[in-house]
């Protein structure tokens, strides 16, 4: 059964420096890899998909994929305190079942 | 523009009465699924469905039921609720094959048993 696991539980970053995400997954044979963002108290937000090893970028947000180490990242370039929030990864597979971490919560201080 | 719509919002029930949450859908998905979200745990699969009529139990199906009676809308029953299923409840839909980029969700339930 696919287990999905992200760190650090919690991360906090000044605004404008490099914050890094890690998304561990355990079935190799995985199809695609989603990031959401989920302020408090609202719904889940696309950020970034991605399905062929390597950088998939969109805006501010990057996601990195190595099938052969199980990971996928998302590094936030120059993260403003809006960008504080829950951050989901979601492993989709060809058996019709999405998996979700447990999520990272970071906080941007100003 | 197609959407996920649940409903209601937020709901507060008594420890053992029955609570059902909506869902629907625009997107013409064949399937649709409900998580719940709870601190610590991430979104966690309680039933998804791959087409009106059907019902598949997800990882966490203990205490609820569900219900696809067409395309549109699926929903999730809790027929005798506990203070344990206190949570904020999404719904989604997808279409077969799992292509991420046209999977949706709803803005999700929040769900008080006392």
């Amino acid at each position: 059964q696919q287990k999905v696991q992200q760190s650090p539980e919690s991360l906090t970053v000044s605004e404008g420096a490099m914050a890094s995400l890690n998304c561990t997954f355990s079935d190799r044979s995985s199809d695609n890899f989603r990031w959401y963002r989920q302020h408090s108290g609202k719904g889940l937000e696309v950020l970034v998909s991605i399905f062929s090893d390597g950088e998939k970028e969109e805006g501010s947000f990057t996601a990195h994929l190595n099938r052969a180490s199980l990971h996928v990242f998302l590094h936030i370039r120059e993260p403003q305190p809006s960008d504080s929030a829950l951050y989901l990864c979601a492993v989709f597979s060809n058996t019709n079942k999405v998996v979700f971490g447990t999520g990272t919560r970071l906080q941007v201080l100003p | 523009e197609a959407a996920v719509t649940q409903s209601p919002r937020n709901k507060v029930a008594v420890t053992g009465g029955k609570v059902t949450l909506s869902c629907n859908q625009t997107n013409n998905h064949n399937n649709m699924y409900w998580y719940r979200q709870d601190t610590g745990h991430g979104l966690r699969l309680i039933h998804y469905s791959y087409g009106a009529g059907s019902t598949e139990k997800g990882d966490i199906p203990d205490g609820y039921k569900a219900s696809r009676p067409s395309q549109e809308n699926f929903s999730l029953i809790l027929e005798l609720a506990t203070p344990s299923q206190t949570s904020v409840y999404f719904c989604a839909s997808g279409p077969p094959g799992q292509t991420n980029s046209d999977y949706t969700f709803g803005s999700g339930t929040r769900l008080l048993v006392i």
